[in-house]
């Protein structure tokens, strides 16, 4: 059964503290990426991978960090740095055929929400 | 620059009624766009997409939508309302000029289907 999971569903944070979400595909897709969700809000990108061992930040990197170390799974940390990580984080993969190649469509995983004490 | 406006934050019908969800989208380059659907505290679900072949788009439990060059529009549509369409929707668009791949959302469209 091929999918995306995210763990753990909630998490609960002290106000200071490291932690860190569970991204984790079996659909053989080259190209990750993380979002977050606010409430009323659309979806704002935080880090992308679209190759192991490489990542870009996107539009609100400040205070995340991901890893790429292996083609099925993308971590993100949210660090004491991130001055409100209180939101709905969202996994997502998809094939990627390069600069100027069609959009490959982004799978989507379940969601972890996040919760800052 | 690529982004997406949605026209209504929430739509309500009665089950049975038409739906529809206006979508309007600015990209400098011929653009990928996108319906997913959002059931509360769930990822997203595709419910269709559009890559510049036929201009109308069938997508996943009855919906579809018209891509519109003119009036750079997107609606989601569907002929009759259920129950289990309550839900959030996102509009979303890609331009394949850059490398990055990422999509830009819509602030969505809350759905209510009245009984």
């Amino acid at each position: 059964d091929g999918g995306i999971t995210q763990s753990p569903k909630y998490l609960f944070r002290k106000e200071g503290q490291n932690v860190t979400l569970s991204c984790e595909q079996n659909l053989n897709h080259d190209a990750m990426y993380w979002y977050r969700q606010d409430p009323g809000q659309g979806l704002r990108l935080i880090y992308y991978s679209q190759i192991v061992n490489d990542f870009q930040k996107g539009d609100i990197a400040e205070g995340y960090s991901v890893s790429r170390e292996k083609k099925e799974s993308f971590p993100l940390t949210v660090t004491s740095a991130q001055k409100n990580p209180t939101a709905f984080y969202l996994c997502a993969s998809s094939t990627f055929r390069g600069v100027g190649g069609p959009t490959d469509t982004q799978y989507f995983g379940p969601g972890t929400r996040l919760t800052v004490l | 620059a690529q982004s997406v406006t949605q026209l209504d934050s929430h739509v309500s019908v009665s089950e049975g009624t038409p739906v529809l969800l206006r979508c309007n989208y600015s990209s400098s380059y011929s653009p990928s766009l996108f319906w997913y659907v959002q059931h509360p505290n769930k990822g997203l679900q595709l419910l269709l997409k559009y890559t510049s072949a036929a201009t109308l788009v069938k997508g996943i439990n009855g919906f579809e939508a018209e891509f519109k060059k003119s009036e750079t529009s997107f609606h989601l549509t569907k002929p009759s309302a259920h129950m289990s369409d309550a839900a959030e929707y996102f509009c979303v668009v890609s331009n394949t000029d850059t490398g990055r791949r990422a999509l830009t959302f819509g602030s969505g469209t809350r759905l209510q289907v009245q009984p």
